[in-house]
């Protein structure tokens, strides 16, 4: 059983509708990420969290905003979406110091923009 | 510039056999990691093996080991005794020094296909 934990793990949503996706991790860590794969593409970074401080937003448009209310928990608020933004969205948590650490990753929500 | 790149989009490995899947990266920092991962159907991504610009010693895990040269800027993932289960993608990601707390740049995958 995974330590983090997504929801939903499928999402079909409208371009004007407003959804949320939800990252939980149990790990005890304090950096929370969320990725974007798209088909054919390498994953991109869009957001990362250390501390529940944003350190990081990679010229995300937005239509994407994320949220971290806590070491814990993760979302990522989702508006008026386009459908080349259809990708599978994978939310990863790790401690913040040491090269070494690696990053545990939920099992992903695939969102499809109709 | 890409910093991952993986050349090879697909392989097949016949079942109980090794297969090298590579990893070149591009990088001007002297200390910096180096991750694969497994990625099956499901979407989870599953970390298998890490390397240390530092380590003297290649890394192993199980059946999987790295075979890090560092003055080529290549980390190969090497997969022993090939399991019909090994068949996913998987992704050579490189941490650098200056990133915020982990955050990986990702190669664009390698398709591993066992056959039985």
């Amino acid at each position: 059983e995974t330590g983090v934990t997504q929801t939903p793990r499928h999402l079909v949503m409208g371009m004007t509708n407003k959804k949320s996706l939800k990252c939980e991790q149990h790990l005890g860590h304090n950096a929370m990420y969320w990725y974007k794969q798209s088909a054919k593409k390498p994953l991109e970074l869009m957001f990362v969290y250390s501390l529940e401080e944003r350190v990081e937003n990679n010229s995300v448009p937005s239509r994407f905003s994320p949220e971290c209310p806590n070491s814990s928990h993760l979302f990522l608020h989702l508006h008026t979406l386009q459908p080349e933004d259809s990708a599978l969205y994978l939310c990863a948590s790790s401690r913040v110091l040491g090269a070494n650490t690696e990053a545990f990753f939920g099992q992903g929500t695939r969102l499809t923009v109709v | 510039a890409q910093k991952i790149t993986q050349t090879q989009p697909g392989m097949f490995v016949q079942e109980k056999e090794a297969v090298t899947l590579d990893c070149t990266y591009d990088t001007s920092d002297q200390s910096y990691g180096l991750f694969w991962y497994k990625q099956p159907s499901s979407g989870e991504m599953i970390f298998l093996i890490y390397q240390g610009s530092y380590d003297e010693q290649n890394a192993t895990e199980g059946r999987y080991s790295l075979n890090f040269q560092k003055a080529r800027k290549s980390a190969n993932l090497v997969i022993s005794a090939s399991q019909l289960g090994d068949s996913a993608m998987y992704f050579c990601a490189m941490r650098e020094a200056n990133n915020a707390g982990n955050m990986l740049t990702f190669g664009g995958g390698t398709r591993l296909m066992v056959k039985p």
